[in-house]
């Protein structure tokens, strides 16, 4: 089934570790994105990529960092985790407006 | 982007028609109305988009005023497993990404 696949589903991390959250679409959509969402708001924007070789910053890019070496995937890096960055990451693809999105990643930071 | 204001949470029945309204109030000329839909544990899924007038999917309609300040979304004869969380974006052309509100938390009642 076409679609967004994240890894891992979920993840208990010490804090001060670096973690690397996958993203692969199977669609060739030019954008993908990295959302955060935390109990009881809405999604907010870590960044983007509106094609390969591209990145941007969304609403809450630091502490993050992404790439985009090619069309299918687009993974986000922690290089220090804090606390503070426990959440639910969704990746997302889309293609003349219509986004989709992946099951997320449940990620604790201790 | 236009700012949306929708209602924090909303109460039906099964076999009910269920309107959520939403504001838009600065929705800019090139801007579109997308609503999504959000189980736990799940990305958002989209549910329909428009521009102007009345949009019909499978799962829903979708009406907006000739002065496109507002939208309503409508889900005909609700089930149990309509309950979820719906949000209304208004999307520009281009892809920055999509801007989140905290939606409306529909519960739907046997």
């Amino acid at each position: 089934i076409a679609g967004i696949t994240q890894a891992p589903t979920s993840q208990i991390l010490a804090a001060g570790r670096r973690m690397t959250l996958r993203c692969t679409q199977d669609m060739r959509h030019n954008a993908m994105y990295w959302y955060r969402q935390d109990l009881g708001l809405g999604l907010r924007l870590i960044h983007y990529s509106n094609t390969a070789g591209t990145t941007g910053k969304g609403e809450v890019p630091d502490g993050y960092s992404v790439s985009r070496a090619n069309t299918d995937d687009f993974p986000l890096t922690l290089a220090s985790a804090v606390p503070s960055q426990t959440s639910v990451y969704f990746c997302a693809s889309s293609d003349f407006g219509h986004y989709t999105f992946g099951s997320g990643t449940r990620l604790t930071v201790v | 982007l236009a700012k949306t204001t929708q209602p924090i949470s909303m109460d039906s029945y099964e076999g009910q028609e269920v309107n959520i309204t939403c504001s838009h109030n600065n929705i800019a000329t090139n801007d579109y109305i997308t609503w999504y839909q959000q189980f736990p544990s799940q990305g958002p899924r989209f549910i329909i988009q428009g521009y102007k007038t009345k949009v019909t999917n499978e799962v829903a309609s979708l009406f907006i005023p000739a002065d496109r300040k507002s939208s309503t979304l409508s889900l005909p004869r609700v089930s149990l497993s309509d309950t979820a969380v719906y949000y209304c974006l208004v999307r520009r052309g281009g892809a920055d990404g999509l801007t989140f509100g905290k939606g409306t938390h529909l519960i739907i009642q046997p």
